[in-house]
């Protein structure tokens, strides 16, 4: 499994953009890098994934680096329905079963 | 469109007592399943994933047991509970097509065993 590194905690403010930074030095060349957030007492929630290119969706945008060791999850604006723990994961891609393995994850605290 | 649905959303039980929480889903058929536990304040961990009926593959020792009876349907089970089955419990199914890359979550169980 890829293990990833992120920050514990980061705030932004209403409306601002928000980079939120993820290593995973370990990643298989095969992994796709997955983002996913979690609001209080809920489930996951999917987020964005990619696997070498930059990838945009309605949520969020993810740009991932050159050599694939770190990649960043980009909320352009961020909105209070947006504070949650951000989790940044590797996983396998197209196959029959995607275990995913999520650590500790970023605490995003959004301010008005 | 696709559902997932736990249940119960909390429960409080006894050292030493059975256990057994069910996820079903809607919409989807043949779906790969999964049972993840989270801790306080920690990340996820998965317990079990299933491929079809009947067939269930356990990630960690432990005195919890899965069994899917039915397509849509699986179940996590225990006989004697323990303090340390305490947690958030996720089931979750990924998606097929041009989703096949993401898993959707219930809404999670949370245990308390006392």
């Amino acid at each position: 499994d890829a293990k990833t590194t992120q920050p514990n905690s980061m705030e932004s403010n209403e409306e601002e953009p928000v980079h939120l930074p993820c290593n995973h030095s370990t990643i298989s060349g095969t992994d796709y890098i997955h983002w996913y957030r979690q609001l209080p007492s809920q489930g996951p929630e999917y987020v964005i994934h990619g696997l070498t290119s930059n990838v945009n969706n309605r949520m969020a945008s993810l740009a991932i680096a050159e050599d694939r060791k770190s990649s960043t999850l980009i909320l352009h604006r961020a909105t209070l329905r947006d504070a949650a723990v951000y989790y940044c994961t590797g996983g396998p891609g197209g196959t029959s079963y995607g275990k995913l393995t999520f650590g500790q994850g970023t605490i995003l605290t959004v301010h008005p | 469109s696709q559902t997932i649905h736990q249940w119960p959303a909390t429960l409080v039980q006894p050292v030493g007592s059975p256990l057994s929480l069910e996820c079903t889903v809607e919409g989807t058929s043949n779906p790969n399943l999964y049972w993840y536990r989270q801790a306080a304040g920690r990340g996820l961990q998965l317990l079990f994933y299933s491929v079809g009926i009947g067939q269930i593959s356990s990630e960690v020792p432990q005195n919890l047991s899965a069994s899917r009876p039915q397509d849509r349907q699986f179940i996590l089970s225990s006989k004697k509970l323990l303090l340390s089955d305490s947690g958030f419990y996720l089931c979750a199914w990924q998606g097929t097509g041009v989703a096949k890359n993401i898993q959707y979550f219930g809404a999670g169980t949370r245990l308390s065993v006392l």
